[in-house]
Order: structure tokens, then C-alpha cells, then sequence
């Protein structure tokens, strides 16, 4: 059982340069979300999802595409990156509803030079 | 607005004392609790998760201690071990789709 796989591990990108961040989940959980941990602020909600078709906006979705055409993959898409984006990403999912815990992956720490 | 947040950000604790980690939380309307353990370059994972109808549940070792009246978290660890050393966040359920961390407190145990 992999839980939730993250791909890649560490990512340099220029600036105005576009990239995918990969998470793939083998749960079969309904709700797949996409946070990123910058020093001292915990982890903040960019692009959530309940389901396959359906995504939603969290705290921080400027700068950030998503889409769920399965219930498996939940993808990031940074369309043209800037040195604030540089963070460490974590994927996670858990079955929806509430009080339901959440699995994370091991994170993408993503610099934009 | 909503957030949650912790009154200590480090924590250095002897090897075998008890530790306690605070939060607090202004969504009186929050009705689910979580506390997850980052360990050094590794996502959060869970530790241990309270419901608003009660005021302590308890784990292998940990505790959690809910206090609704003012809003306020804790976490409890027994007989802290090195092994313990990480980044603790709680997290607040706000609604069946939304999930706040708070900035998380870094434990150190000291052997």
C-alpha cells in the first residue's frame, strides 16, 4: 500500500518557468488537497478536491491550477513561477467527511530562482 | 477570522519528563480536532484526533486535551523519548471540506 506518492522530491525552477507537481493516492479516498509549509506559518491550503471533477479554491490558490479527471491523481500546476512560490508542497487525502484523518505525502520543496 | 494557533513555537523537554503542547483556536463552531507529527523532512502524520463532544482522549502516550470554554488545545506526550523530536501541529476542522493548521511547535528532546 503506497498511501500518497509525490513526484518529484526537490524541484529548481526559473523564474516564469511552468511545472506539475504529481500526487497519486491508491486510497480511493474522495478528498485530495494540496497545502504548502513555508517557515513558521504551518500549512496553508492552496486547491482541494471532494471528488473526480470537482476542485475547489483554499487560503492560497493564486498562481496555482488543479484538476481530478480520476479519483487517483490530483496534480498542481504552477503556470509561470515566481521566487514566492518557493516552498515545500505536501499532498494529502482522506475519505470526505467530516473528522476523517489525512495521509501525506513526503512533499515536493520547490525553489524558483 | 478563523485561525489556530500555538503559544509556544520551540519546545526543549528532558528525555523520560512529559511534555505539553498548547494550541488554541477561535472557530467556536469547529467541531473536530487533529494533532499531526512532522518529522524531519517527511509529511505531517496523524497522532491523535478529538471530537468537540469530549474533553480528553487518550493515546499510546499521548493526550489530548480539549477545553472549549477558551478555546484551547493541548497535547500530551508521556515519558517524551528522542524519538519524539519533530514539529507538532494541531489542525481544526471547520467544516466537512476545510482544514486550518496552525504554525506548529517544535519539540526537542534532550537526552
Amino acid at each position: 500500500n503506497a498511501g500518497v506518492t509525490q513526484t518529484p522530491k526537490f524541484q529548481v525552477l526559473k523564474t516564469g518557468q511552468s511545472m506539475t507537481l504529481q500526487c497519486a493516492q491508491d486510497m480511493n479516498h474522495e478528498y485530495m488537497s494540496w497545502y504548502r509549509q513555508d517557515p513558521g506559518m504551518g500549512l496553508r491550503l492552496i486547491h482541494y478536491s471532494v471528488g473526480a471533477g470537482i476542485t475547489d479554491q483554499g487560503e492560497v490558490p493564486n498562481g496555482y491550477n488543479v484538476s481530478r479527471s480520476t479519483t487517483e491523481d490530483f496534480p498542481l500546476r504552477l503556470l509561470s513561477a515566481a521566487p514566492s512560490q518557493t516552498s515545500v508542497y505536501f499532498c494529502a487525502s482522506s475519505y470526505l467527511g467530516q473528522g476523517t484523518e489525512a495521509f501525506f505525502g513526503q512533499g515536493t520543496r520547490l525553489t524558483v530562482v | 477570522g478563523e485561525s489556530v494557533g500555538l503559544h509556544l513555537p520551540t519546545l526543549s523537554v528532558q528525555e523520560g519528563d512529559n511534555s505539553i503542547i498548547n494550541c488554541a483556536y477561535s472557530n467556536s463552531a469547529s467541531d473536530y480536532f487533529i494533532w499531526y507529527k512532522q518529522e524531519s523532512g517527511k509529511g505531517p502524520q496523524f497522532i491523535i484526533d478529538i471530537r468537540s463532544n469530549m474533553d480528553k482522549r487518550q493515546g499510546q502516550r499521548v493526550t489530548v486535551l480539549l477545553n472549549k470554554t477558551v478555546k484551547h488545545l493541548s497535547l500530551q506526550i508521556a515519558a517524551t523519548q528522542p524519538g519524539d523530536s519533530a514539529v507538532y501541529f494541531c489542525a481544526e476542522e471547520t467544516s466537512y471540506d476545510k482544514v486550518i493548521f496552525g504554525p506548529g511547535t517544535s519539540l526537542s528532546v534532550i537526552p
